[in-house]
């Protein structure tokens, strides 16, 4: 089984600084993706970013990169000029690679306790 | 832009008594997954669903939960019999199908009361 660890329960960063939260996972899959997601206080879950394990390339989106470090199985985010936007609770979360009919995956998410991370003006 | 939508998005339910929530997932997608997030907890996986039968299930899914997509459109999430530690944000997700279709949509939730 698959366990997701997310060590910060909270983070607070002023406007247009940068943050960094951490996200470590076990599993003995090979080929994954690891996603974040963010919760603001509406409560519904955004996807913010993904990565592919077989990708060595960090991803990357806008103001949203991650560190991923297969071999420590880490996964963290880094959220550049932060914004009062940003204000939410984010989860990290794993999924293995979907092997199709007959398979043993069809997609579930196993996400960690969440990080709440509050942006200050 | 195509979205999960979930109703209602408050249910205040006695203990004991039976609920439907119920999920419409975007048109196209053939995955459906419903999960739930205790308030101040993780989102935990309950159960999946494909091709008209559960494909994965937790242990929290146990006999008083069952899902059913009646129409072709809804996708539904019943308990039988509400217990005090039901209370929770239901949240149900939706993906394409495909081994490259890795994103799960969800939708805004139901917070299920249980009194």
């Amino acid at each position: 089984a698959q366990t997701v660890t997310q060590s910060q329960p909270e983070m607070s960063v002023q406007e247009a600084e940068t943050v960094t939260l951490s996200c470590t996972y076990d599993t003995s899959e090979n080929n994954y993706y690891l996603f974040w997601y963010k919760q603001p206080p509406s409560r519904q879950m955004i996807l913010v970013i993904r990565q592919e394990a077989y990708k060595q390339q960090n991803a990357t989106e806008n103001r949203f990169s991650v560190n991923f470090q297969k071999a420590a199985k880490s996964f963290s985010l880094k959220i550049s000029d932060s914004q009062l936007g940003d204000t939410a609770m984010y989860f990290c979360a794993f999924m293995k690679h979907h092997r199709g009919a007959g398979g043993t995956s069809y997609g579930k998410l196993t996400f960690g306790q969440g990080t709440i991370l509050t942006v200050h003006p | 832009e195509p979205e999960v939508t979930q109703t209602p998005s408050h249910q205040v339910t006695q203990m004991g008594q039976e609920v439907i929530l119920r999920c419409v997932p975007i048109s196209n997608h053939l995955y459906f997954y419903w999960y739930r997030q205790i308030l101040g907890q993780k989102v935990e996986f309950l159960v999946s669903f494909y091709n008209n039968e559960i494909s994965e299930k937790s242990e929290i899914f146990d006999d008083q939960f069952s899902v059913e997509r009646p129409d072709g459109s809804n996708f539904t999430l019943k308990i039988r019999s509400t217990k005090l530690e039901d209370s929770a944000m239901y949240f149900c997700a939706s993906r394409e199908w495909g081994l490259q279709s890795t994103e799960a949509f969800f939708g805004q939730g139901t917070r299920l009361t249980v009194v």
